[in-house]
């Protein structure tokens, strides 16, 4: 069965750094997610991006984050300059068509700011 | 509002003993609801999840849930819980577009022997 995937599964960074989340949606879907859980929290929607262009952002989704789907099968997650808040783990998601379709999510990259 | 809440947020149940997690949610439009669970340090596994039709819907690992439009709820059922149910189960809403789902804060299920 088709999965999403998403590297690197952990991730440590010093505050401030650059970081770039990659996801792999299922290869026949058309739009794409960020999600992203704080410890202890619940999931929070950040970004949907279709058509090569984000469709929807939550506040959550300032200057500091950037999407971009590089080539055909990968999506990423940009993070600027990483503050100790970032520190969450981040959940990639796919769906293949807008509707009843349902959205996919892939295993988390659990990143640490320190 | 657009939200989802979970009321409870830690259950322990005996293994063998029957299940119920409870979702209410607020949304404008025709709601898709759905059941996700996460097991620690894992992603989102889907259970299930309702769109129209009959109002009660089977998942995996022998879970259902039944929608009630008139409560407004989604609640999670299981007739005997396994020792591999402990995980933290959440409530989901989302809509018809291409729209975001938003999340309930999850309950955390723990099992007694």
């Amino acid at each position: 069965e088709p999965e999403v995937t998403q590297t690197p599964s952990h991730q440590v960074t010093q505050m401030g750094q650059e970081v770039i989340l990659r996801c792999v949606p299922i290869s026949n879907h058309l739009y794409f997610y960020w999600y992203r859980q704080i410890l202890g929290q619940k999931v929070e929607f950040l970004v949907s991006f279709y058509n090569n262009e984000i469709s929807e952002k939550s506040e959550i989704f300032d200057d500091q984050f950037s999407v971009e789907r590089p080539d055909g099968s990968n999506f990423t997650l940009k993070i600027r300059s990483t503050k100790l808040e970032d520190s969450a783990m981040y959940f990639c998601a796919s769906r293949r068509l807008a509707g009843v379709e349902t959205q996919y999510f892939g295993p988390g990259t659990r990143l640490l700011v320190l | 509002a657009q939200s989802v809440t979970q009321p409870d947020i830690h259950i322990t149940v005996s293994e063998g003993a029957s299940l119920e997690l409870r979702c209410n949610y607020s949304y404008g439009a025709t709601p898709y609801l759905f059941w996700y669970v996460q097991s620690p340090g894992q992603g989102l596994q889907l259970l299930l999840k309702y769109f129209s039709g009959d109002t009660l819907v089977q998942g995996i690992k022998g879970f259902e849930a039944e929608f009630k439009r008139s409560q407004s709820s989604f609640n999670l059922r299981k007739p005997s819980v396994h020792w591999s149910d402990a995980a933290e189960y959440f409530c989901a809403v989302g809509g018809s577009s291409a729209s975001k789902i938003i999340f309930g804060s999850g309950t955390r299920l723990s099992i007694r022997p």
